[in-house]
């Protein structure tokens, strides 16, 4: 089955600065991966997904790249706020996705004032 | 729209005892699932239906069993529970096994077994 490992696991930056929250998956066959922020007490939610006929994409502040050659997709994060003190999980998604996503273990982030 | 909605948000049991998680979704989604979250952990599978009248083992699920009543409504029963279930449990949805199909979480159920 599908692997994903996740890097790091707790990430302290700056208010203001840029954070990179990095994954890496196992099985080639992989062809989505979404991201997903969980704050303290609360159920995950999809914040940006990326389609692997797809190298980048961006909303607002995040964005996804993804590189199937080397198999890893990174998130990243620019001018971050408080509000983005959270646990990011990304996943993915192989073969036919009938038994959902694999998760990576999580990287909490924390801004620091 | 309520989204998922799991019942109950907390609970307390006695090891041995048995209990059930509630999951329903409005959805119309044809895919459900049930995850544990544990610390450093990350979110691992328990049990999934990708569709109504199916149902299909994940990475972790041992000491479960779970039922897909119908379309909307997916459970998850502890017939036995021991301390290493104590967790806290998300159910999630998504509209098919399609592979572009996002998974919508419910809030959770946070369990304790002592």
């Amino acid at each position: 089955g599908e692997n994903v490992e996740q890097h790091p696991s707790t990430l302290s930056v700056q208010e203001g600065d840029s954070a990179v929250i990095k994954c890496t998956y196992s099985d080639s066959a992989s062809n989505y991966f979404p991201w997903y922020k969980q704050e303290l007490g609360k159920r995950p939610q999809l914040i940006i997904d990326i389609r692997s006929n797809v190298g980048e994409k961006k909303d607002q502040r995040i964005a996804v790249t993804l590189n199937k050659t080397a198999k890893h997709f990174s998130l990243h994060i620019t001018e971050t706020q408080p509000e983005d003190s959270a646990v990011y999980f990304c996943a993915a998604v192989s073969g036919g996705g009938a038994d959902g996503l694999t998760f990576g273990k999580g990287t909490h982030l924390i801004i620091q004032p | 729209n309520a989204g998922v909605t799991q019942t109950p948000k907390f609970q307390v049991l006695k090891t041995g005892q048995s209990m059930t998680l509630q999951c329903a979704q409005d959805m119309n989604h044809n895919s459900m699932y049930w995850y544990r979250q544990d610390p450093g952990m990350g979110l691992r599978l328990i049990y999934y239906s990708a569709s109504e009248g199916t149902t299909d083992k994940g990475e972790v699920p041992n000491g479960y069993n779970v039922s897909r009543l119908n379309k909307r409504e997916f459970s998850l029963r502890l017939e036995s529970a021991a301390p290493s279930q104590t967790s806290v449990y998300f159910c999630a949805s998504r509209r098919a096994v399609a592979y572009n199909s996002p998974l919508h979480f419910g809030n959770g159920t946070r369990l304790t077994v002592t």
